[in-house]
């Protein structure tokens, strides 16, 4: 089965600074999905990034990037200008391309950001 | 447009009790899921739904039942509740593409 490994449980960044959270993944399909959830106090799940493994761009959404690199099966996370509102759980998640259903999540990263 | 809605947002049982997570999305999805999250572990499958009437077993299904009721739907039972099924729990669906899935607000079950 498919594992994803977030190896910082807990990472801090100053307001206005760059930070990045890590994420490691073993499979042995080629074609899949990772994403990025942020999940802040209110515990709302809420999609911050997607990356479709097929695609060498890596994507990016504001002030979110990923570095996806494939070989390696590593999918860290990029926050820009960190924001107080950035402070969360961050989790990375990967899903299979032929089996939809199932999504693997790691054991998430808590951001904190200080102001 | 809600989204995936789950009642209730917390519930405290004691051992040997039983209760039913309702879930409810009005996005159109075909599929549905029930996570439990529990501290340091991420969130694990413990039931999805393909389709209306069809339902499969995830991770961590030991203890639970699902009912897929219609399309909008989908229910996690707790026959006999156990102090280890303390947890959050959430429901979550995806649409045709099963691309990203989409979360509620999760409940907060406690058994003592």
């Amino acid at each position: 089965a498919q594992t994803v490994t977030q190896s910082q449980p807990e990472m801090s960044v100053q307001e206005a600074e760059t930070v990045t959270l890590s994420c490691t993944y073993d499979t042995s399909e080629s074609d899949y999905y990772l994403f990025w959830y942020k999940q802040p106090p209110s515990r709302q799940m809420i999609l911050v990034i997607r990356q479709e493994a097929y695609k060498q761009q890596n994507a990016t959404e504001n002030r979110f990037s990923v570095n996806f690199q494939k070989a390696a099966k590593s999918f860290s996370l990029k926050i820009s200008d960190s924001q107080l509102g950035d402070a969360a759980m961050y989790f990375c998640a990967y899903r299979s391309y032929g089996r939809k259903n199932d999504m693997r999540f790691g054991a998430g990263t808590r951001l904190t950001v200080k102001p | 447009n809600a989204g995936v809605t789950q009642t209730p947002k917390f519930q405290v049982l004691k051992t040997g009790q039983s209760m039913t997570l309702q879930c409810a999305q009005d996005m159109n999805h075909n599929s549905m899921y029930w996570y439990r999250q529990d501290p340091g572990m991420g969130l694990r499958l413990i039931y999805y739904s393909a389709s209306e009437g069809t339902t499969d077993k995830g991770e961590v299904p030991n203890g639970y039942n699902v009912s897929r009721l219609n399309k909008r739907e989908f229910s996690l039972r707790l026959e006999s509740a156990a102090p280890s099924q303390t947890s959050v729990y959430f429901c979550a669906s995806s649409g045709r593409g099963y691309y990203e899935q989409y979360f509620g607000p999760g409940t907060r079950l406690t058994v003592t």
